[in-house]
């Protein structure tokens, strides 16, 4: 049963577009949302994150949009740079169950190219 | 500031040898560890999370076993590796309390053959 849903595996954007990573997920009790980047052999770093409370967080070229009703969040990126350039994770906190405060649930990633 | 260490960076081992990860975190007291497996083409797994020492809950039934002998140190064992725990393993760790913000390691690319 996978949760939190990234059904773009990769997105190709030019550079100084917008890049935008869409993530869906199914379970009304997840309280924190965030987003992690990735590159190759290196552990993801965390980006920006949001509370089910808040529709927008924005934060230099990053900004996430949670849409409760729809269960859907994005995150936009610009403008998108060649660096930027790695895996985009989508992780949810909570979920109800036991210890949910301390586990995050995470996508399968979406890996964005920034073409220069 | 915190710093969170995993070695070895990669490791190649024989199916059915024995297993030790090592993470420790630094520059913080009391942490919140997590060790998660990122398995080709897959997400991020979830599986085992600590909120003390001897403290550890296991997410999903497996080959492998934790360890949190010290505060700041994680580890992750095996007695008999099988081809599937090939994988990317990472260790993370958070405040203690209600957080959600997670700090990864660096991981350890291990290849089982």
């Amino acid at each position: 049963d996978q949760q939190v849903k990234q059904n773009s595996p990769s997105l190709s954007v030019q550079e100084g577009r917008i890049s935008i990573l869409n993530c869906d997920y199914t379970n009304s009790m997840f309280d924190y949302f965030l987003w992690y980047k990735k590159y190759p052999a290196e552990g993801p770093t965390f980006l920006i994150s949001i509370s089910s409370i808040k529709d927008k967080n924005e934060d230099g070229r990053f900004t996430v949009f949670l849409n409760k009703s729809a269960k859907h969040l994005s995150l936009h990126i610009v403008p998108s740079q060649p660096g930027d350039s790695a895996v985009y994770f989508c992780a949810a906190r909570g979920g109800n169950s036991g210890g949910s405060n301390y586990k995050l649930t995470f996508g399968k990633g979406t890996l964005l190219t920034v073409n220069p | 500031s915190q710093t969170i260490h995993q070695w070895p960076a990669t490791l190649v081992q024989p199916v059915g040898s024995p297993l030790s990860l090592e993470c420790t975190v630094e520059g913080t007291s009391n942490p919140n560890l997590y060790w998660y497996r990122q398995a080709a083409g897959r997400g991020l797994q979830l599986l085992f999370y600590s909120v003390g020492i001897g403290q550890i809950s296991s997410e999903v039934p497996q080959n492998l076993s934790a360890s949190r002998p010290q505060d700041r140190q994680f580890i992750l064992s095996s007695k008999k590796l099988l081809l599937s725990d090939s994988g990317f393993y990472l260790c993370a760790w958070s405040v203690t309390g209600d957080s959600y913000e997670q700090y990864f390691g660096p991981g350890t690319r291990l290849t089982v053959t």
